[in-house]
């Protein structure tokens, strides 16, 4: 699987949008995103995947690049209790296993 | 609530004792994952286990050992517990062995003294 790179720590606003940005510029064509998050000590939480196309739930939106070697989570108006790590996991599909492999992810601190 | 369910969920125990932990996987759910997660370690990948076998392997000591019934129920049985065994253990569960979302519970904190 593809390894990201993610900055080790991001602040916003209370109310504001939180944009957290991921590389993986080795992604292959069958590698999927993955979005959690674990807020302290809790267990990590999934919020949204994607392949290729923008995906959006009723947590966050995922925007993908074109050429796949970068993406974004945008958490529209993030609340206090977003506060947490988020971790950004590219996984292959299809394959004999579906561990995922956690990195370092992004500190997120939401500021009242 | 992820409908992983970890017991138990805080323990103490003594270096060189055993200690089994439980998790009860989301309903319909036939793969389970063991993670470790130590203060200066992260979040590590122990094993899978898919419909009762063994699916893959991650950095997991030999003292530790695990299994998944019938029932899918798994439990990770820690031996000869030293203290830098303490740590968060979680379990997870998705549906099939593969190319599907993965499921945490909430964990259980080990402490060894």
């Amino acid at each position: 699987d593809a390894k990201t790179t993610q900055p080790p720590s991001m602040d916003c606003a209370e109310g504001r949008a939180a944009n957290l940005p991921c590389n993986h510029s080795t992604i292959s064509g069958n590698e999927y995103v993955y979005w959690y998050r674990q807020i302290h000590s809790q267990g990590p939480q999934y919020i949204i995947h994607g392949l290729k196309n923008n995906e959006t739930n009723e947590m966050a939106s995922l925007i993908i690049t074109e050429d796949r070697k970068s993406s974004t989570l945008i958490l529209p108006h993030a609340t206090l209790r977003d506060t947490a790590v988020y971790y950004c996991i590219v996984k292959g599909a299809g394959r004999a296993t579906n561990k995922l492999i956690f990195g370092t992810g992004t500190l997120l601190a939401v500021q009242p | 609530d992820s409908g992983v369910t970890q017991t138990p969920k805080h323990l103490i125990t003594a270096t060189g004792q055993r200690v089994t932990l439980r998790c009860s996987p989301r309903s319909g759910d036939l793969s389970v994952y063991w993670y470790q997660q130590s203060l200066d370690q992260g979040l590590q990948f122990l094993i899978q286990y898919y419909n009762g076998e063994e699916r893959a392997k991650g950095n997991i000591l030999e003292r530790f050992s695990a299994q998944q019934f019938p029932d899918l129920h798994s439990e990770l049985n820690l031996s000869s517990l030293e203290l830098g065994d303490s740590a968060l253990y979680f379990c997870a569960s998705s549906v099939e062995v593969s190319g599907n979302t993965i499921y945490f519970g909430e964990g259980s904190w080990l402490t060894v003294v």
